[in-house]
């Protein structure tokens, strides 16, 4: 099994429609990360979150939210999707004492 | 504002030559700077990282080459095999906490 797992991994949906990612991790990592991968602009942080209690905007955090369920959980939601939230979604985790991301396999989400 | 420019967006090499990509930055409080591949279909994953400490850091066929002064790091790849194709990613962080990328860059290289 990985050890950041994101579900789903493609989402079909309409405008205006709420729409959630779910991240779950095995490695015990105390920080989480949502970030939004675009051809030609790399990847950009949307939300991080050091622990249950610690949530921080990254630098595209308009249009989403996210909620830190239990130290293994880091959910991204869109309240009311637009077609310019189409992209790939990526989760990762750290811990404290590395400067090394783990990476999930990513949400493909499409806004129609 | 992008806090990391990344250059060439793509890239094609030979197999057996050596793919070099540039990224630069300007906030001189980055103090940790790593490179991520990333293979079609798959998250990014650590190749190699370097700290503003020391200039260059090599592991097998990959280099880090960091120019404090000019604020610039590169990414050296030597005889550069068609399994090192995928897309690879700069990066800067203050205290590992908040990472910017770059925008990344498509190698591709030919048999």
């Amino acid at each position: 099994d990985a050890d950041v797992t994101q579900t789903p991994r493609n989402r079909i949906t309409k405008t205006g429609k709420r729409i959630m990612l779910e991240c779950s991790q095995t490695k015990g990592h105390d920080r989480m990360y949502w970030y939004r991968q675009d051809p030609g602009l790399g990847l950009r942080l949307i939300y991080y979150s050091f622990d249950v209690k610690d949530i921080n905007k990254g630098e595209i955090s308009d249009g989403y939210s996210v909620s830190r369920q239990a130290q293994a959980k880091f959910s991204l939601s869109l309240e009311s999707a637009i077609p310019n939230q189409t992209a790939l979604y990526f989760c990762a985790t750290k811990s404290g004492s590395s400067g090394e991301l783990f990476f999930g396999e990513g949400s493909r989400l499409t806004v129609l | 504002q992008q806090q990391v420019k990344q250059s060439p967006q793509s890239l094609i090499v030979q197999k057996g030559g050596i793919s070099i990509i540039n990224c630069a930055y300007e906030n001189t409080a980055f103090d940790y700077f790593p490179w991520y591949q990333q293979f079609p279909g798959k998250g990014p994953a650590l190749l190699i990282a370097i700290r503003p400490d020391v200039s260059e850091k090599k592991e097998g066929r990959f280099t880090i080459s960091f120019n404090k002064s000019a604020k610039q790091f590169s990414l050296h790849i030597m005889d550069s095999q068609p399994g090192d194709s995928a897309t690879y990613f700069c990066a800067a962080s203050i205290t590992g906490n908040q990472f910017y990328f770059g925008t990344g860059t498509s190698l591709t290289v030919i048999p």
